[in-house]
Formats: structure tokens, sequence, C-alpha cells
């Protein structure tokens, strides 16, 4: 089985601008999870699509936001970019559902700089 | 909210020894208790797993171990090489609401020596 993918890769981003990065998930797998890793926070929880709802959301501002398709890939959007969400998002992907739902597998990472 | 810590922080060990990192949480509705690897420069990868139904687990020479009552699980590497150099997360999941969320610890940097 194909592992966890995201596109972009480096994503380098103005201030002010927004950002949508993508995930695509393990076939077979319905929830995905978005988190944000910083050398200040470690890695945090953004929020979680399973079945293309909401299932749980971090505490991150109105700023951060995601959506999940009917094929399970996901998208996360952040609008007007500040100089603090320079990150290594993470998408991870999962059953969701049934005896293995919990154990998630993380992509390669998109990495964001804000200048 | 879920309050996650794990300790120490750091770690170095000479290869061939053995090395323990405990976490401690306070969701007491958390019931998956997973440990993750992250080399530097990549992802981190799930190495071992518990479910709150179980005290142990072992895979060759790695380990975890849980206690509920007290709130905390550690993970136990025996006979370390220099390639489990990396930072381990210890990560339960949230608990107490629909979803697989992982509320993840600061991290556990072990280095290995030869």
């Amino acid at each position: 089985k194909a592992g966890v993918t995201q596109t972009p890769r480096y994503l380098i981003k103005t201030r002010g601008q927004q950002v949508t990065l993508s995930c695509s998930p393990i076939s077979g797998h319905r929830s995905v999870s978005w988190y944000q890793q910083t050398p200040g926070q470690g890695l945090q929880f953004l929020f979680e699509y399973f079945s293309e709802t909401q299932r749980n959301k971090g505490n991150f501002p109105g700023r951060f936001s995601g959506r999940q398709f009917s094929n399970s890939r996901s998208e996360m959007n952040v609008s007007t970019l500040e100089l603090g969400d320079s990150a290594l998002y993470l998408c991870a992907s999962s059953l969701g559902a049934g005896g293995d739902a919990y154990e998630q597998y993380f992509g390669p990472g998109t990495r964001l700089t804000v200048t | 909210g879920e309050n996650v810590e794990q300790h120490p922080s750091t770690l170095s060990v000479q290869e061939g020894d053995s090395a323990v990192i405990k976490c401690t949480y306070s969701d007491s509705a958390s019931n998956y208790f997973p440990w993750y690897k992250q080399e530097l420069g990549k992802r981190p990868q799930l190495i071992i797993d518990i479910r709150s139904n179980v005290g142990e687990k072992k895979d060759q020479r790695i380990a975890v171990t849980l206690n509920k009552t007290a709130k905390h699980f550690s993970l136990h590497i025996t006979e370390t090489q220099p390639e489990d150099s990396a930072v381990y997360f210890c990560a339960p999941r949230k608990g107490g609401q629909a979803g697989t969320a992982l509320i993840f610890g600061k991290g556990t940097t072990l280095s290995v020596s030869s």
C-alpha cells in the first residue's frame, strides 16, 4: 500500500497571504488528522476529519480550517498568514473506526515558511 | 484539556544499555497509548502502542508498560543501538470524545553512543 502523501513539500509565503495544503491518506483510511510541529511548541493537534466531517478540533484560531473530500483526501487552509505560522504541517491517516481505529500513520509533512 | 508530560527530555546512553522514557497524562478517559519515533528530518513513526485493557506489550527490543491508576506509561528499549538515536514522543489519545486525536508530549531526545 502506498503511504500517506502530502503536497507541496515546501512552501514559502508572505505574511497576510493564505495557503492550502493537501494530504492523501493510505487507501482505505477514512480519518485524517492534521498536526503542527514547531521547535517551541512541539507537535500540536489541529483537527481531525472522518467521513467528510470534522470530528475533533484543537486549540487553534479560526484562520486554520480544513475539509475532507469523499475520497478521504483532505486539505487544510490557513488564511491571513502570520510569521508564527511557520512550521512543519503533518497529516496522519487512520482507519478511524474498528479495532485499529487509533493507529495513525504520518505523511512526510509540508514545511511552510512565512516571511 | 489533556496535559501530557514526558521525562526525561534528553537521555544519553551507551550502546547496549537500556533506556526508559516515562509519560504521564491527566485525562483518565484516555484509552490508547502509542509511542512515536522521529529521526532528524523524517516523519514520526509509530513504533509501539498499547490499549487500556493491557498492562504491557513487547516487540523485540522495545516494550511499553501502562499504569492506568497512576496515569502513566513508559517506553523501554533494551540493548540500545546507534540507530535508536531519535526523538521519541508519547501521544495518548484524547479521551472522552469520539475520534483519534493524539495529544503529544514534548519529546525525549535519545542519543546512543557507540
